[in-house]
């Protein structure tokens, strides 16, 4: 049973188009994250939230914006999508955030950019 | 430089060899490693943690060594389904660093 998904699976949106990814995870834990993975590059730490406390990363576009309306949902916010901004989108939960914690991850929203 | 580093590969090898990655981290204060095993267009899974005294989980072993700042990763025996990117992660302060990976395609 997935414990973190991520909807939808394939997303394609107009260049400058808002768009909205989501998140929504079963296990109750604490902490979200978001990550930016383009092709053969490492997954890129966005934000993540831990309960309601926002953590932005310091290289993170203002053009990606966050929220978590619960524990149990969150949500990236594209505001005006560019070319470079395609890429599969990961969002991922640990319970703490703790040094030895895993992370879920879900299956990722690959995004496309016309 | 990268906070993590590791040879893009790929690496090919046949079923049954054994083969070896590496991996470096610039962050002497690192906390927490891993190995992650991501197949193409899918999420990064855990394949196992590293800990300082090493530790074995089947065919693969991971040894850390803190002294020079590398983590490695040993596949025995290697399967067609072990074909997949191998990503290595250091934990530093609260959050986690990915390394972009090494793709090992493993061939009859």
């Amino acid at each position: 049973d997935a414990m973190v998904i991520q909807n939808p699976r394939y997303q394609v949106t107009q260049f400058g188009k808002p768009v909205t990814l989501s998140c929504s995870q079963t296990l109750n834990h604490n902490v979200m994250y978001w990550y930016q993975q383009k092709s053969s590059q490492a997954p890129k730490l966005l934000f993540h939230y831990y309960d309601k406390d926002f953590n932005n990363e310091a290289d993170t576009p203002d053009n990606f914006q966050s929220r978590r309306p619960n524990t149990s949902f969150c949500f990236l916010d594209i505001r005006s999508p560019g070319l470079g901004d395609a890429a599969m989108y990961l969002c991922a939960t640990s319970r703490d955030g703790g040094p030895s914690e895993k992370l879920f991850f879900g299956s990722g929203t690959q995004l496309s950019v016309l | 430089r990268k906070e993590v580093e590791q040879d893009p590969g790929p690496f090919n090898v046949p079923e049954g060899a054994t083969v070896a990655f590496n991996c470096t981290y610039s962050n002497s204060a690192s906390q927490s490693f891993f190995w992650y095993r991501q197949d193409c267009r899918k999420e990064p899974k855990l394949l196992m943690s590293v800990y300082s005294s090493g530790n074995e989980d089947g065919r693969f072993t991971a040894q850390l060594n803190r002294a020079s700042q590398y983590i490695s990763l040993l596949i025995r025996d290697s399967k067609l389904s072990d074909s997949a990117t191998y990503l290595c992660v250091v934990k530093s302060t609260d959050k986690l660093i990915f390394g972009t990976g090494t793709r090992l395609q493993v061939f009859p």
